[in-house]
């Protein structure tokens, strides 16, 4: 069976300063993996995805990923966040039947 | 065009009640999802429907059941409502059976149930 887990479930950064953002999977075959962003009282929007390919991703809203294999990690990074950035952030990964199974999210809060 | 509609936004039910979330979609998705999302735990499948005529269970399916009405509508049902079935509901589609993996969210419908 498939999992996501993000290990940090609140994170708080300054203004202007980078952050990261951890994901770790288990799945058996190749993993189509996401990340989402949920703005408060919003519905989840698509930051980016992995499917194949160069492993650095680039997505919306200037954020990118890192698809590392051999540590099963999917981390999300942005180097200068804007006070915009703070939500709640999912890590998400498809199985072969097509369903997505989401990490327990992270919320950023980002400081003047 | 107005991506994924959910209604209602808010409800409240006592325990025992009967209730049905609404969804509904015009970008021609052909996969729809139930979701919900509870603190810490982060989204957990209901059920979902890869293809109009089809649902399956997801992780969480017990005290629900869904209707695909027709390509565009997929509904949740709440026969009984019970305290711990208060949380936030999401809906999503997504293009081509699901094949990418990419959801589009409603913005979610907030049961409380007391």
């Amino acid at each position: 069976a498939q999992s996501v887990t993000q290990p940090d479930i609140h994170i708080t950064v300054s203004e202007g300063a980078s952050l990261e953002l951890r994901c770790n999977y288990s799945y058996g075959a190749t993993p189509y993996l996401f990340w989402y962003v949920q703005s408060p009282g919003q519905g989840l929007q698509l930051l980016l995805k992995y499917f194949s390919g160069d492993t650095l991703v680039q997505g919306i809203k200037g954020f990118e990923a890192e698809f590392k294999r051999s540590q099963s990690s999917f981390n999300l990074r942005k180097p200068s966040v804007h006070w915009s950035d703070a939500a709640e952030y999912f890590c998400a990964l498809r199985s072969n039947d097509y369903k997505l199974s989401f990490g327990a999210g992270t919320t950023v809060t980002v400081r003047a | 065009n107005a991506g994924v509609t959910q209604t209602p936004k808010f409800q409240v039910l006592k325990t025992g009640q009967s209730m049905t979330l609404q969804c509904a979609q015009d970008m021609n998705h052909n996969s729809m999802y139930w979701y919900r999302q509870d603190p810490g735990m982060g989204l957990r499948l209901i059920y979902y429907s890869a293809s109009e005529g089809t649902t399956d269970k997801g992780e969480v399916p017990n005290g629900y059941n869904v209707s695909r009405l027709n390509k565009r509508e997929f509904s949740l049902r709440l026969e009984s409502a019970a305290p711990s079935q208060t949380s936030v509901y999401f809906c999503a589609g997504s293009p081509r059976g699901g094949s990418t993996g990419e959801l589009f969210f409603g913005e979610g419908s907030r049961l409380t149930v007391l």
